[in-house]
């Protein structure tokens, strides 16, 4: 049973540019959240997808958006990059329980 | 507003000792309350997580926490540490049906031989 997946492993972009990070849950979970984790912090919640739809929304600008698809996997888009976004990315999963499961991460710098 | 404090930033141990972590919340109802465990460059694994019922609560590799309502803690506990706990360890909390995490800033453990 694959656990959580996320791609690429990581990314170098440059200030200006646009990512986009990819996501597949666990298998049976419909749930999706994105963290961003920046060196020596705690996760930060982006936001969490479910039926296709953004549930939730962190403190974070309309820069950071987001898809999930009819397959549950998931999108985040970063438009307009800064150098402040440099940061471990983290996809979670869950199916109605409150226990997420992490997948390894996207680093993204930017340089 | 919800939030973790982890008072301990950084925590050194030898081998085989005993070890606990230390988290506490802010939230006006019971949340559900997660340990998680990261290793460098790593995700995120779940140790254990309260929900109801038994405020202690037994996890993977050997950890356990209690909860304690009376003082808004979720301490995580370890009999004899190894040297592969080494590691940073999040406290969070879930609160609403929303399923969000919100977390501590993590303690990072080191394991001396």
């Amino acid at each position: 049973d694959a656990g959580v997946t996320q791609s690429p492993t990581h990314l170098i972009k440059t200030r200006g540019q646009q990512v986009t990070l990819r996501c597949s849950p666990k298998s049976g979970h419909d749930t999706v959240s994105w963290y961003q984790q920046a060196l020596g912090q705690g996760p930060q919640f982006i936001f969490q997808y479910y039926e296709e739809e953004e549930r939730q929304r962190g403190n974070f600008p309309d820069r950071f958006s987001g898809h999930q698809f009819p397959n549950y996997s998931s999108e985040l888009n970063v438009n307009a990059l800064l150098l402040g976004d440099s940061a471990l990315y983290l996809c979670a999963s869950s199916f109605r329980t409150y226990e997420q499961y992490f997948g390894p991460g996207t680093r993204l710098t930017v340089t | 507003a919800q939030s973790v404090t982890q008072p301990d930033i950084h925590i050194t141990v030898s081998e085989g000792a005993s070890l606990e972590l230390r988290c506490n919340y802010s939230y006006g109802a019971t949340p559900y309350l997660f340990w998680y465990v990261q290793s460098p460059g790593q995700g995120l694994q779940l140790l254990l997580k309260y929900f109801s019922g038994d405020t202690l609560v037994q996890g993977i590799k050997g950890f356990e926490a209690e909860f304690k309502r009376s003082q808004s803690s979720f301490n995580l506990r370890k009999p004899s540490v190894h040297w592969s706990d080494a590691a940073e360890y999040f406290c969070a909390v879930s609160a609403g049906n929303n399923r969000k995490l919100i977390w501590g800033l993590g303690t990072s453990l080191a394991v001396n031989p």
